[in-house]
């Protein structure tokens, strides 16, 4: 079945520090490639959808310039979280679909661990 | 009301026993239904996708039910390894609707 790949799994940060986050389908062309955010208890949010080679829509609320999306292949997508700050600390988790199409299940990367301190 | 909305639990039930979940949305032109199972501090996996005529595969069943805007999953016979957080998830004007999920907990 799809793969995708995420790292780290888990990250540790100072307060200002900027993260990277890398998303990549190891056996399919993503087209589409979606980024979560989940926080204790909570259901996932949509933070963005993005589409290679093109510039990431991002859901209310989500700073694009805090959280910048590059999705310059179509089997590598990065998230940079930018001058972290504690409230940032989450579970964040990539998504890619093979086609572009929403009738299509997603395929989950294993998640990024982000504790800020 | 919320686009999707499931029971949030947590359901405590039986090993060996039935349980059922239902999910409801809200837009009634919503085109695709999945199941996911997200186990505590992992990502969510696909469990199954739900068609109009019901599905299974296994112990788990899975249902739509367009007139009254829901979507059920049933499983059968249940295990200690069921117990993790299900969510449903809705194609709803080509966005991804999650709902918060029910927590399961499978009891020895």
């Amino acid at each position: 079945g799809a793969v995708v790949s995420q790292h780290p799994s888990r990250v540790i940060c100072k307060s200002g520090t900027s993260v990277k986050i890398e998303c990549r389908s190891l056996d399919f062309q993503a087209t589409t490639m979606f980024w979560y955010r989940q926080f204790p208890k909570q259901s996932l949010m949509l933070m963005a959808t993005s589409n290679e080679g093109s510039k990431a829509t991002y859901e209310q609320g989500v700073e694009k310039d805090k959280f910048l999306i590059n999705h310059a292949s179509l089997t590598l997508s990065t998230l940079t979280v930018t001058s972290a700050h504690p409230e940032d600390s989450s579970f964040y988790i990539c998504s890619a679909s093979g086609v572009s199409s929403y009738n299509s299940p997603l395929h989950f990367g294993n998640g990024t661990r982000l504790t800020v301190t | 009301r919320k686009e999707v909305e499931q029971d949030p639990g947590p359901f405590n039930v039986p090993e060996g026993a039935t349980v059922a979940f239902n999910c409801t949305y809200s837009n009634s032109a919503s085109q695709s239904f999945f199941w996911y199972r997200q186990d505590c501090r992992k990502e969510p996996k696909l469990l199954m996708s739900v068609y109009s005529s019901g599905n299974e595969d296994g112990r788990f069943t899975a249902q739509l039910n367009r007139a009254s805007q829901y979507i059920s999953l049933l499983i059968r016979d249940s295990k200690l390894s069921d117990s993790a957080t299900y969510l449903c998830v809705v194609n709803s004007n080509y966005q991804l609707i999650w709902g918060a999920g029910t927590k399961l907990i499978i009891k020895p």
